[in-house]
């Protein structure tokens, strides 16, 4: 089994839906949590921490589930600059190991 | 600021051959990073150094050296090249280090390495 694991997809859907992605991982004892976002032929760049009570940034929603070890992202009133790959990330919390997963495709279309 | 810059941007190296990857960050970051990244595959750990003059392997260091020349500049060097090294590889950094939970890493544009 994958220590992270994402649905690869592409998840596609029209503007203005709520499309929602999960990831699992693999250690119970994983402590903190991430999702990053990466534009085609780009970088990675951080779109939010994942806090154990959920948190929120806009159109952006990210929870937790512990008792299932898996993480969500729910993205509300999808844009077309929301079209990316969404990488979860897990700090393993041994041997100091930040795992990230393959990622999530999602295109917006109009 | 720059942020995290990566030189060069591509390269083609015939097999056998070396070369450095650059990397430098101007944000004062204590940690950094080399990630290889792999069609279907999530970024993995090449090798990152926590600190000036430490460096430490990460999940997939075979065929790779590190340089931390100062706080600043973090190298990859791959002394033999071969196929299978053929990837992106983005150079990373982050303000406390992997032992910090909620330490976010900056990633530089990335250099696209093909061996043939």
């Amino acid at each position: 089994r994958k220590e992270v694991e994402q649905d690869p997809g592409p998840f596609n859907v029209p503007e203005g839906a709520t499309v929602a992605f999960n990831c699992t991982y693999s250690n119970s004892a994983s402590q903190s949590f991430f999702w990053y976002r990466q534009d085609c032929r780009k970088e990675p760049k951080l779109l939010m921490s994942v806090y154990s009570s959920g948190n929120e940034d806009g159109r952006f929603t990210a929870q937790l589930n512990r008792a299932s070890q898996y993480i969500s992202l729910l993205i509300r009133d999808s844009k077309l600059s929301d079209s990316a790959t969404y990488l979860c990330v897990v700090n393993m919390a041994y041997g100091n190991k930040l795992v990230f997963g393959a990622g999530t495709i999602l295109r917006v279309k109009s | 600021n720059a942020g995290v810059t990566q030189t060069p941007k591509f390269q083609v190296l015939k097999t056998g051959q070396s070369m450095t990857l650059q990397c430098a960050q101007d944000m004062n970051h204590n940690s950094m990073y080399w990630y290889r990244q792999d069609p279907g595959m999530g970024l993995r750990l090449i090798y990152y150094s926590a600190s000036e003059g430490t460096t430490d392997k990460g999940e997939v260091p075979n065929g790779y050296n590190v340089s931390r020349l100062n706080k600043r500049e973090f190298s990859l060097r791959l002394e033999s090249a071969a196929p299978s090294q053929t990837s992106v590889y983005f150079c990373a950094s982050s303000e406390a280090g992997l032992g910090f939970l909620e330490d976010e890493q900056y990633f530089g544009p990335g250099t696209r390495l093909t061996v043939t």
